[in-house]
């Protein structure tokens, strides 16, 4: 079985200052994680993957995401957001051997202050 | 635009009617994957194909959900007898292999019951 638990329901910041996204997973299995971001009334859109190569993996936007397997967690980062950042995040894990069907966690909304 | 394709975008129906909705994945995509999402939460994995084979179906889609895929292109889903609590979005996804992990999402069917 394969679990996700987003720490941070919203979380609001600055624009100019970083974001921080938490993200802590379970997994049977060496999984693959990823970062999907949700605009209002848009597709989700992937911002960046691990699959267990590098640990530190850069995304679209500015986004870069750390995989540290002793504390199973995959938090994303930026270091400075803008206004376009505000969006629903959501971290998802998934594993070849369950189809590679995506677990979503709850989501963190992201709100940008000017 | 050869993104995955939904339809319609938006639908209203009265409980205990039985409403259709179509998902046409990027061309030569394998994988089509069904989602639903409610309000503040992560979206819920349903049933996946691998062209027209269902290869598994979540525990969420009862015996009111049927989805299907004739000829491994587009895919319908129907939900029958609809109630209250089907309300949400209802997302399709795709991705062009078995070993390709990146899904491609739709914007998904919104779906209210009266």
């Amino acid at each position: 079985a394969q679990s996700v638990t987003q720490l941070d329901s919203h979380v609001s910041v600055s624009e100019g200052t970083p974001v921080l996204l938490r993200c802590n997973y379970s997994s049977s299995y060496s999984p693959s994680l990823f970062w999907y971001v949700q605009h209002p009334n848009k597709g989700l859109q992937l911002l960046l993957k691990y699959t267990s190569a590098a640990t530190l993996v850069k995304g679209i936007n500015g986004f870069e995401a750390e995989f540290k397997k002793s504390e199973t967690s995959f938090h994303l980062t930026k270091p400075s957001a803008h206004m376009s950042d505000a969006a629903e995040y959501f971290c998802v894990v998934s594993l070849k051997a369950a189809g590679n069907k995506l677990t979503f966690g709850g989501g963190t909304r992201v709100l940008v202050k000017p | 635009d050869t993104g995955v394709s939904q339809d319609p975008r938006h639908k209203i129906t009265k409980r205990g009617q039985n409403v259709t909705f179509r998902c046409d994945p990027i061309s030569e995509h394998n994988r089509l994957y069904w989602y639903r999402q409610t309000l503040g939460q992560g979206p819920e994995f349903l049933t996946y194909f691998q062209n027209e084979a269902q290869l598994e179906k979540s525990r969420l889609l009862s015996d009111r959900f049927s989805a299907e895929r004739p000829k491994g292109s587009f895919s319908t889903l129907e939900i029958q007898r609809t109630e209250q609590g089907d309300s949400a979005m209802y997302l399709c996804a795709s991705s062009p292999q078995a070993t390709n992990e990146k899904l491609f999402f739709g914007s998904g069917t919104q779906l209210s019951v009266l």
